[in-house]
């Protein structure tokens, strides 16, 4: 079965600090990963997806098939950062709806 | 403006009232889902569906119904409300691959007293 753990509920860093976000998933497949963003008061967004390889909002993630993991990354936190986080993963192949993470709630402190 | 809109945004109902959640959208889309979330917590996939007169049940064990009788419109309907089903129900809908970004509406935010 499809499972993506995301081990983190919160996470408190301070502006300017690095941040990462875990993700790992399971599945023996080719899986795609996103990572969504929920602002305060505004919609659940996509953020970024592996096979994109960009960086948004100085955020990426890489996907290590090795370890199963596609955490999301940024050198320098800011303040509008401050959002909840969800990892997702879906089947290449499959016709099957997006398995989400639990989500992280990221606080950037001031 | 392709979008996916909710409405009510916001309902206060009584237990054991019926009520139908609408969403429709513009994006032209096949699929689409409905979640239940709780304010900042995490997404339960209630119900999809992948094209017109397809309805599948989702994760989470709902006492809900959907129906899809046209491809934009996709609504939720509770039959009898209770206390436990208040919540936040998001829509959501995608293209045809799987690999497709999901769009998600503004939410409906349930109380039922």
């Amino acid at each position: 079965a499809q499972r993506v753990t995301q081990p983190e509920k919160l996470l408190s860093v301070f502006k300017g600090a690095p941040v990462e976000l875990k993700c790992n998933y399971s599945y023996s497949g080719s899986p795609e990963l996103f990572w969504y963003v929920q602002y305060s008061r505004q919609r659940l967004q996509l953020l970024l997806r592996h096979i994109s390889r960009e960086s948004i909002k100085g955020f990426t993630a890489d996907l290590n098939k090795g370890e199963t993991s596609f955490h999301l990354k940024k050198p320098f936190a800011q303040e509008e950062d401050s959002a909840m986080y969800y990892c997702a993963l879906s089947r290449f192949s499959g016709n099957t709806p997006l398995v989400f993470g639990k989500g992280t709630r990221l606080s950037v402190i001031a | 403006e392709a979008d996916i809109y909710q409405t009510p945004r916001y309902l206060v109902i009584g237990t054991g009232k019926k009520i139908t959640l609408e969403c429709s959208q513009t994006m032209g889309h096949d699929k689409m889902y409905w979640y239940q979330q709780d304010p900042g917590m995490e997404l339960h996939l209630i119900h999809y569906s992948y094209g017109v007169n397809s309805t599948e049940k989702g994760d989470l064990s709902s006492e809900s119904t959907v129906s899809r009788i046209r491809t934009e419109h996709f609504p939720l309907t509770l039959e009898s409300a209770r206390p436990s089903h208040t919540s936040q129900y998001l829509c959501a809908s995608s293209g045809r691959t799987s690999t497709d970004t999901q769009y998600f509406g503004p939410g409906t935010r349930l109380t039922v007293l």
